[in-house]
């Protein structure tokens, strides 16, 4: 079996930078993806990390550790329009599973 | 068009009712998803099917089937609705996860 571990809440001002961790338990590891979701909006795929590093994509970054099974999404210079849920996600069996998001919040 | 079209958008029922739910894609993906998700719970795998002659059972299968008519077409039945069953469902197709999943905008689904 596998979980996943993500807090459920960040709070961050408009042009910070905002940290989402992720903790995972798999039996095999074969890569961690992230995505966004706003409220009633379908997810959407932000990044994948299959190997030990960071990922940068425009403000967004997407780092991993395999030995430390953890990985990290980076949001810099936060906007408004960053206010959502992001859930970090691993395969099993082909399909992915989520973990049960994080909701950030950026306030003025 | 959507990518990836999911009909209805609303749907209310009631209890005992048989119910489906249809996705169809235009990506030309050979595999297609349907999750299931409730507030705080995150997404939570039901069903998922590789290519037409492939299904697969996921996290939560129990009360629900489905069926691959064709590439694109890829659609959940719940037999036997009951309250629990009221979330949002979407479904999802891809080519493989490092390239990511395309979601439809969702179901939203109530029991009554």
């Amino acid at each position: 079996g596998q979980s996943l571990e993500q807090p459920s809440e960040v709070t961050a001002v408009e042009g910070a930078i905002v940290q989402i961790n992720c903790t995972y338990q798999t039996s095999g590891f074969y890569g961690l993806s992230w995505y966004q979701q706003h409220d009633g909006g379908a997810p959407t795929f932000l990044s994948y990390n299959a190997l030990d590093g960071l990922e940068e994509t425009g403000r967004f970054s997407s780092f991993l550790s395999r030995s430390d099974s953890y990985g990290y999404l980076l949001l810099q210079e936060l906007q408004m329009k960053d206010s959502a849920s992001y859930f970090c996600a691993v395969p099993l069996r082909g399909a992915l599973t989520f973990g049960s998001g994080t909701r950030l919040q950026v306030q003025p | 068009d959507a990518d990836v079209t999911q009909t209805p958008r609303n749907r209310i029922t009631k209890t005992g009712k048989r119910i489906m739910l249809e996705c169809s894609q235009t990506k030309g993906h050979d595999r297609m998803y349907w999750y299931r998700q409730d507030p705080g719970l995150g997404l939570r795998l039901i069903y998922y099917s590789f290519d037409v002659k492939d299904i697969n059972k996921g996290e939560i299968s129990d009360g629900y089937s489905v069926s691959r008519q064709a590439q694109a077409k890829f659609s959940l039945s719940l037999e036997s609705a009951i309250p629990n069953q009221t979330a949002l469902y979407f479904c999802a197709t891809s080519v493989g996860q490092e390239y990511g999943y395309t979601f439809g905008s969702g179901t939203r689904l109530t029991v009554v």
